[in-house]
């Protein structure tokens, strides 16, 4: 079974400075990726970044980067330069690249404030 | 805008109602899958269908059903609704043959009183 924590509930941070969020996974799965979604206060889920289990290089996509050390089985999104709509809740999540399906288990979600 | 619809936005219903939500994937996607958020159980898979089979079934309670159709779009029937039930149902469509994301809808926010 997979498991994924997330173990700050909110935090505050300064505009234009960089956050970095929490996140680690347990799972027994020999391939897996590892997924960041944003959720602003209208409610949609919006992707941010993958991360293969196998993957060398850690992902980038703008100002979003993921921190992945497989030893520690840590996977913690940066968000450099933030921005106020960057006050959103994050969600972490994992998906078993090898199951016939591909349900996304999700963690409980860090929520972040950026102040002005 | 993710390109995957739903409908309705909003549904406020009684209990031991019965709902139909309705969802329309990305053009082009045949993965289509929901999830269920909620305060005290958080964001749960319920099931996905892949080009109208039943792929993957996770926490999904008996009196849940969905079913994907010819047309790709997919409809979550929930039945004998109760207060529990309240949630914001999402859904979500993935690429064809590659790319591991999925892409979510607004939702649908329930509210059963």
């Amino acid at each position: 079974a997979q498991k994924i924590t997330q173990t700050q509930p909110g935090m505050f941070v300064q505009e234009k400075e960089a956050v970095t969020l929490d996140c680690t996974y347990d799972t027994s799965d020999q391939s897996y990726g590892l997924f960041w979604y944003k959720q602003p206060s209208s409610g949609e889920m919006i992707f941010l970044i993958y991360q293969g289990s196998y993957d060398e290089q850690n992902a980038t996509e703008g100002r979003y980067s993921l921190n992945f050390q497989k030893a520690r089985k840590s996977a913690n999104l940066v968000i450099s330069a933030s921005q106020l709509g960057d006050s959103a809740m994050y969600f972490c999540a994992m998906r078993d690249l090898l199951a016939a399906g591909n349900k996304l288990t999700f963690g409980g979600g860090t929520r972040v404030l950026v102040k002005p | 805008d993710s390109g995957v619809t739903q409908t309705p936005k909003h549904l406020i219903t009684a209990t031991g109602q019965r709902v139909t939500l309705r969802c329309s994937p990305r053009s082009g996607d045949l993965s289509v899958y929901w999830y269920q958020q909620s305060l005290d159980q958080g964001l749960q898979f319920l099931i996905q269908y892949y080009n109208g089979e039943e792929r993957a079934k996770g926490n999904i309670l008996e009196r849940f059903s969905a079913q994907q159709f010819p047309d790709l779009h997919s409809e979550l029937n929930l039945s004998s609704l109760e207060l529990g039930d309240s949630a914001l149902y999402f859904c979500a469509s993935s690429p064809r043959g590659g790319g591991y994301e999925q892409y979510f809808g607004p939702g649908t926010r329930l509210t059963v009183t």
